[in-house]
C-alpha cells in the first residue's frame, strides 16, 4: 500500500479531446508530485505542491496542461487539446515536507492518445 | 541541470550477481535513489545513499562515490522475478527544489534459468 490512490487506472482518448487525472493521498502530506514516464525512458518531473500552493513547474508543463490542488489535499492534472505525445503513464507521489528519503509512487495513469 | 547515465539492458542469469552502474552530473546533489519498475507497474523504492559508502538492504546493495558522481546497485542471488527495468535517480540540492528527483533512462534487466 504506497498511501495514495490515483484515478482512471487507464484512459484511452482520441488526439484533441481532454483529459483530468486524479490523486488522492490517504493521509496528510503537504507535497505532492507529479511526474509523466514516457515508455522506455524514466519519470520526468511535471510539477509539485505544498498545500495548495504550486511551487515549481517543469518546462514540460506546457500550457495544455494544468494541476491543481485545491484543498491541500487531492490534486488533479488536466491536459486540453490532447496529443500523441501525451500518451504516457502520470505518476503521483504524495510526501510529507519534513519527511527525507524516498518518493512513493501511486500506481499511475495510463494514457493513450489515439 | 542534471544529467544521469546508465546502462539501457543487461542479461544475467538466475543465481548469479550482478551490478548496475549509474554515473550523474549535477548541479546540486542531495542524494541518489533507486528504484525498481516492473512492465506495466509504477517504480518502486528500493534503496537511499546520501552519502559515501554502501548501504545494504538484503540480496540488494547501494553504492555511492559522491566525488566521483558514481553509484552502483549489486542484486545478489538473483531471482527470475528480478527481471525488471532499475532506475537511477538524483535529487536536486537546490533549497526550492523540494523532493524533486531526475531519473536515468533505466537499466532493463533480463534473468535467464
Amino acid at each position: 500500500d504506497t498511501g495514495v490512490s490515483q484515478n482512471p487506472r487507464h484512459k484511452i482518448t482520441k488526439r484533441g479531446q481532454n483529459v483530468t487525472f486524479r490523486c488522492d493521498p490517504i493521509s496528510e502530506h503537504n507535497r505532492l508530485y507529479w511526474y509523466r514516464q514516457t515508455l522506455g525512458q524514466g519519470p520526468e518531473f511535471l510539477t509539485y505542491f505544498q498545500n495548495e500552493a504550486q511551487l515549481e513547474k517543469s518546462r514540460l508543463l506546457s500550457d495544455r496542461f494544468s494541476a491543481e490542488r485545491p484543498k491541500g489535499s487531492f490534486s488533479t492534472l488536466e491536459i486540453q487539446r490532447t496529443e500523441q505525445g501525451d500518451s504516457a503513464m502520470y505518476l503521483c507521489a504524495p510526501k510529507r515536507e519534513l519527511e527525507d528519503g524516498e518518493l512513493f509512487f501511486g500506481e499511475g495513469s495510463r494514457l493513450t492518445v489515439l | 541541470g542534471q544529467n544521469i547515465d546508465q546502462p539501457t539492458e543487461m542479461t544475467a542469469t538466475e543465481g548469479a550477481i550482478v551490478q548496475i552502474n549509474c554515473t550523474y552530473q549535477t548541479s546540486g546533489f542531495n542524494g541518489l535513489f533507486w528504484y525498481q519498475q516492473h512492465a506495466g507497474e509504477a517504480p518502486t523504492f528500493l534503496s537511499y545513499n546520501v552519502l559515501d559508502g554502501l548501504e545494504e538492504k538484503g540480496r540488494f546493495s547501494s553504492f555511492l562515490s559522491r566525488s566521483k558522481g558514481y553509484s552502483y546497485l549489486l542484486l545478489k542471488e538473483l531471482q527470475m522475478k528480478d527481471s525488471a527495468s532499475y532506475l537511477c535517480a538524483v535529487r536536486d540540492g537546490r533549497r526550492n527544489a523540494g523532493n524533486m528527483l531526475t531519473f536515468g533512462g533505466g537499466t532493463r534487466l533480463m534473468v535467464k534459468p
